[in-house]
């Protein structure tokens, strides 16, 4: 049974640009979360997806924005990319009634 | 922000048991203490979650203190690939609550 699968797995943009990370979720969940991880640092909630709608949000600015499809994947996207957007970024599902997430492998998302 | 107090780092003899301190004075009734793993280069990993009773399953045993207050992760017989940072998480276990990570212990396991 296939976990939770991040694409791609690193990625080197230029400042300015824009990026669109994909998370297909673990077989059954519903439910999708992305977290940034600067180095050194613990994961950061950015915010999650149920049934097409975001529903809760990190403190992260509106350059970051995302989607869910009807299969459940998600995608991440971040515009007007910055120096200090570099980090690792983790997708998270779970079920709707959560006690366990599980959590992909990430992307290394480095702006230059 | 994190409701959670972890000792920065932690170092444990391989074979020995591992007991991870955590503080959680603030918790309210409803809320659950989590545990997750992050081993270097990949996503954490769920251990073991708990509301007052202790717990246990095969990554581990969780003990809360009476008053909830506190609680310790216990890794029985630490081994090498045990070294990880762990985050040990307060939240409601109800739709729509995210993950709130704070910055966690670092355990170093060494032979």
């Amino acid at each position: 049974d296939a976990g939770v699968t991040q694409s791609p797995t690193h990625l080197i943009k230029t400042r300015g640009q824009q990026v669109t990370l994909r998370c297909s979720p673990k077989s059954g969940h519903d439910t999708v979360s992305w977290y940034q991880q600067a180095l050194g640092q613990g994961p950061q909630f950015i915010f999650q997806y149920y049934e097409e709608e975001e529903r809760q949000r990190g403190n992260f600015p509106d350059r970051f924005s995302g989607h869910q499809f009807p299969n459940y994947s998600s995608e991440l996207n971040v515009n007007a990319l910055l120096l200090g957007d570099s980090a690792l970024y983790l997708c998270a599902s779970s079920l709707e009634q959560p006690y366990g997430y599980t959590f992909g492998s990430g992307t290394r998302l480095t702006v230059v | 922000d994190a409701k959670t107090t972890q000792p920065t780092s932690m170092d444990c003899a391989e074979g020995r048991a591992a007991n991870l301190p955590c503080n959680h004075s603030t918790i309210s009734g409803n809320e659950y203490v989590y545990w997750y793993r992050q081993i270097h280069s990949q996503g954490p990993q769920y251990i073991i979650h708990g509301l007052k009773n202790n717990e246990t399953n095969e990554m581990a045993s969780l003990i809360i203190t009476e008053d909830r207050k506190s609680s310790t992760l216990i890794l029985p017989h630490a081994t090498l690939r045990d070294t990880a940072v762990y985050y040990c998480i307060v939240r409601v276990s109800q739709a729509g609550t995210a993950l709130i990570f704070g910055k966690g212990t670092t355990l170093s396991v060494s032979s």
